[in-house]
């Protein structure tokens, strides 16, 4: 059973705080990752996608990716209350074409 | 229209009634997915069509039946739906095969509410 584990937080981080959020997976072949970012109620809105080891920076955004140590991580710089929101971390299914396998997501919660 | 659009944004069902959800993308990708997420929990891959061929089903029940009469449409027909079947169903697309295709996009959701 191939899985994609997250901590479901909430993860509460002050305004202009790094948040910083994990995620594990279990395919030691996928090669494509990807974070999403879901406000209460909305659907998922692709922030980042990884597919080689090391950083990957987009504005306030980091993505970090392990593959030998099979995990992918998100830094958000310079927190803001609009951050508020679930993180999904997703990740290729090399045995299903064009499938995802997806995290239960982990909330952050930016206090002013 | 951009990106994937969905149809109704909001639907209220009796379990009796019968009723269909849209989705249309507007990005010239050839795989279509639904996904379906309950209050509180992750999403659940419901259908993915490649080309308009569906190529998984995730022990959906029968009372979900999805129809992709081409590569840019996708609809799921609904009928004797039960109350936990209430969720946010989303419609999703991508470009497999492609570096970077296996992005998915996500349309806004319909909000079902089976009364």
């Amino acid at each position: 059973q191939k899985e994609v584990e997250q901590n479901s937080g909430p993860l509460s981080v002050p305004e202009g705080a790094i948040a910083s959020l994990n995620c594990t997976y279990s395919d030691r072949g996928s090669q494509s990752f990807f974070w999403y970012r879901q406000y209460s109620g909305k659907s998922p809105e692709l922030i980042m996608s990884i597919y080689s080891n090391g950083d990957k920076e987009d504005g306030r955004f980091t993505a970090q990716l392990n593959k030998a140590s099979q995990y992918v991580s998100l830094l958000i710089r310079d927190s803001q209350p609009s951050d508020s929101a679930t993180y999904l971390c997703a990740v290729e299914d090399r045995d299903s074409w064009g499938k995802l396998q997806f995290g239960a997501g982990t909330q952050v919660v930016v206090t002013p | 229209e951009t990106g994937v659009t969905q149809t109704p944004r909001h639907l209220v069902m009796g379990m009796t009634n019968k009723k269909s959800l849209k989705c249309e993308q507007h990005l010239g990708h050839n795989a279509m997915y639904w996904y379906k997420q309950s209050a509180k929990k992750p999403l659940e891959l419901m259908f993915v069509y490649s080309l308009e061929e569906r190529v998984e089903n995730n022990s959906v029940p029968s009372r979900f039946s999805p129809e992709c009469p081409n590569s840019s449409h996708l609809f799921l027909h609904l009928h004797t739906l039960q109350p936990e079947d209430s969720a946010l169903y989303l419609c999703a697309s991508s470009q497999p095969g492609l570096a970077g295709g296996d992005t998915q996009y996500f349309g806004p959701g319909t909000r079902l509410t089976v009364l």
